[in-house]
């Protein structure tokens, strides 16, 4: 158990729609990272958030944004859902900004998109 | 750009060593990760490299040279739980921002009675 937390674990819904997904990093890690691992793609990263202010930005659609709150935990919002959106979606943390850290990965959340 | 390449599958026998492969072009290289994942959990953390040479951490030993961008993960003494893919990951500048790490497509290893 890596103590970083993920709801919910699955989430069936249809395109067009919107859905949040919700991540609590480990306690006392600043930093909020997410993934969107793809069976065809692999690991890509999407943002990272630092003690609540956007700290990168990677491969993520103007479709989805994120945030993270004042108690560290963060959110991420898909809308506009098509079918290609369907993926494991991770959540990791670390205790600092992005130099050496390891990040720690959450259960993941299975979006499935009919 | 950047860009990191690993092999998509290997196998090997139980008991052996295998080593698996990684190369990667980056800008502003701070370091290698390598990642365990067995299939439909999460990344768990193996190892890290910013200096040339090699780290060893019990049956795991991940290899760096900075200069020819290549690193390698060598598994001694495999077991039948040391089947999962291997991610490598690279630590660097991309698209104006810093340190933000890039993961390959990972390698498969199978391991066999």
């Amino acid at each position: 158990d890596s103590g970083v937390t993920q709801t919910p674990k699955h989430l069936i819904t249809a395109t067009g729609q919107r859905v949040t997904l919700r991540c609590s990093p480990r306690s006392g890690d600043l930093s909020v990272y997410w993934y969107q691992q793809s069976l065809d793609q692999g690991l890509q990263f999407l943002i990272q958030y630092y003690n609540g202010e956007e700290r990168a930005k990677g491969n993520i659609l103007e479709r989805f944004s994120a945030q993270q709150f004042p108690d560290l935990h963060s959110e991420l919002n898909l809308s506009s859902l098509e079918l290609g959106d369907s993926a494991l979606y991770f959540c990791a943390s670390s205790s600092s900004r992005g130099e050496y850290n390891e990040q720690f990965f959450g259960p993941g959340t299975r979006l499935t998109v009919l | 750009g950047q860009n990191i390449d690993q092999p998509t599958e290997m196998t090997a026998t139980e008991g052996a060593i295998v080593q698996i492969n990684c190369t990667y072009q980056t800008s502003g290289f701070n370091g290698l990760f390598w990642y365990q994942q067995h299939a439909g959990e999460a990344p768990t953390f193996l190892s890290y490299n910013v200096l040339d040479g090699l780290e060893e951490k019990g049956r795991f030993s991940s290899f760096l040279s900075r200069s020819k961008g290549y690193s390698y993960l060598l598994l001694k003494e495999l077991q039948m739980k040391d089947s999962a893919s291997y991610l490598c990951a690279a630590l660097g500048h991309y698209g104006g921002a810093t340190n933000k790490l890039i993961f390959g497509t990972g390698t498969l290893l199978a391991v066999q009675p």
